[in-house]
Formats: structure tokens, C-alpha cells, sequence
């Protein structure tokens, strides 16, 4: 049982590239979200999915965008990479089956340079 | 001011020791309350998830949630190496918004033989 998996766990871009963060969970859960972490700052909701096609904004959702695929997935893309979106990303999911409990993954580094 | 704020430390103790860490929040639509645990590099865990006042005890650790007061904690009895972490705390005003959690700063650990 795999969980929630993240691709890539590392990546370099130059400022204006264009990347998609992938996340797939296979426990069967309703609703996934995307957070980023910095230093100092938590984690912040940048979008989150309550349910297969429906996506909503978060706490910080300038300059992402985000596709629910499937019930398994939901990708992070960023459209021009800026140097302030260097930051740890993480995915995270819960369904009704998981009771109180919201799985994250184990996180992607990226770099903007 | 932040909606949630926790005490970056870093705090360090020696193995045995008790540890006390906290947060405080001011958003009153906050229902349930949660304490992750995040090694290096790795993605936050759950280890204690609590909705009302109170005391809630697994094991070596005891969440305490006081509502009137908006002020949380997390005690870790025995504390061991192995504990050595970061603590970041969460919370979220339940219902449809289950899954959005807002994230103190982190409290980051170091438990010394």
C-alpha cells in the first residue's frame, strides 16, 4: 500500500520554466489537497480538491494551477516558475474511510532559480 | 497576526524529559485540533487528533485543547531520541472544509541521550 506518492522528490527550474507536480493516492479517498512548505511558515493550503472534479482555491493560490485527473490524482502545475515558489510541496488526501486521518506525502523540493 | 502561532524553538532536552509544546490560535470557527510529527525530509504524520476541551492521552503523548482560552498542547512523557523532530500543530473548522488545516510554524525538537 503505497499511500500518497509524489513525483518528482527533486527538481531545479529556471525562472519562467513550466512543471507539473504529480500526486496519486490509493486509498480510494474523496478529497486531495496541495500544500507548500517554507521556512518559518508552516504549511500553507495552496488548492485542494473536496471530490473528483471539483477543485478550489486555497490559502496561496497565485501562480498554480491544479487538475483533479481522477479519483487518484491531482497535479500542481506551475505555469512560469518564480524564484518565491522555491519551497517544499506537499499532497495530502482523506476520504470518509480514513476517519479523522489526512495522509501526506513525503514531499517534492523545488528550486527556482 | 497569524491565525495560528506556535513557538519555533528550537527546544532541546535530555532523554527523559518532558516535553510541553503549544499553540495558539484566534480563529473561534476552529473545530477539531491536530499534531503532526515531521522527521527530515519527510512528510507530516498524524499523531494526535482531538475535536473538543479537554485531555486526549496515547501512550507517551497527551493533547490538551482548551477552547475559551484558544490554546493547545502536546506533552510527550519519556521523551527518547527517536522523538526527535518537528512538531507542527493544525487545525480546521470541520464539515466541508475537513482537510483544510491551517499549520502553526513548527516547533523543532532535539531529545539528547
Amino acid at each position: 500500500n503505497a499511500g500518497v506518492t509524489q513525483t518528482p522528490k527533486f527538481q531545479v527550474l529556471k525562472t519562467g520554466q513550466s512543471m507539473t507536480l504529480q500526486c496519486a493516492q490509493d486509498m480510494n479517498h474523496n478529497s486531495m489537497y496541495w500544500y507548500r512548505q517554507d521556512p518559518g511558515m508552516g504549511l500553507r493550503l495552496i488548492y485542494y480538491s473536496a471530490s473528483e472534479g471539483t477543485t478550489d482555491k486555497g490559502e496561496v493560490p497565485n501562480g498554480y494551477n491544479v487538475s483533479r485527473l481522477n479519483k487518484r490524482e491531482f497535479s500542481l502545475r506551475l505555469e512560469s516558475a518564480a524564484p518565491s515558489q522555491t519551497s517544499v510541496y506537499f499532497c495530502a488526501s482523506t476520504g470518509s474511510l480514513s476517519g479523522n486521518t489526512i495522509y501526506f506525502g513525503e514531499g517534492s523540493w523545488l528550486t527556482v532559480v | 497576526q497569524k491565525e495560528v502561532e506556535q513557538d519555533p524553538g528550537p527546544l532541546s532536552v535530555p532523554e527523559g524529559a518532558i516535553v510541553s509544546l503549544n499553540c495558539t490560535y484566534s480563529n473561534s470557527a476552529f473545530q477539531y485540533f491536530m499534531w503532526y510529527r515531521q522527521y527530515s525530509r519527510k512528510g507530516p504524520e498524524l499523531l494526535m487528533y482531538t475535536y473538543s476541551s479537554g485531555n486526549k492521552e496515547d501512550g507517551r503523548f497527551t493533547a490538551q485543547v482548551d477552547k475559551s482560552s484558544k490554546y493547545i498542547s502536546l506533552f510527550i512523557r519519556d521523551s527518547q531520541p527517536s522523538d526527535s523532530a518537528t512538531y507542527l500543530c493544525a487545525m480546521g473548522a470541520g464539515g466541508t472544509s475537513y482537510g483544510k488545516l491551517t499549520f502553526g510554524q513548527g516547533t523543532i525538537l532535539t531529545v539528547h541521550p
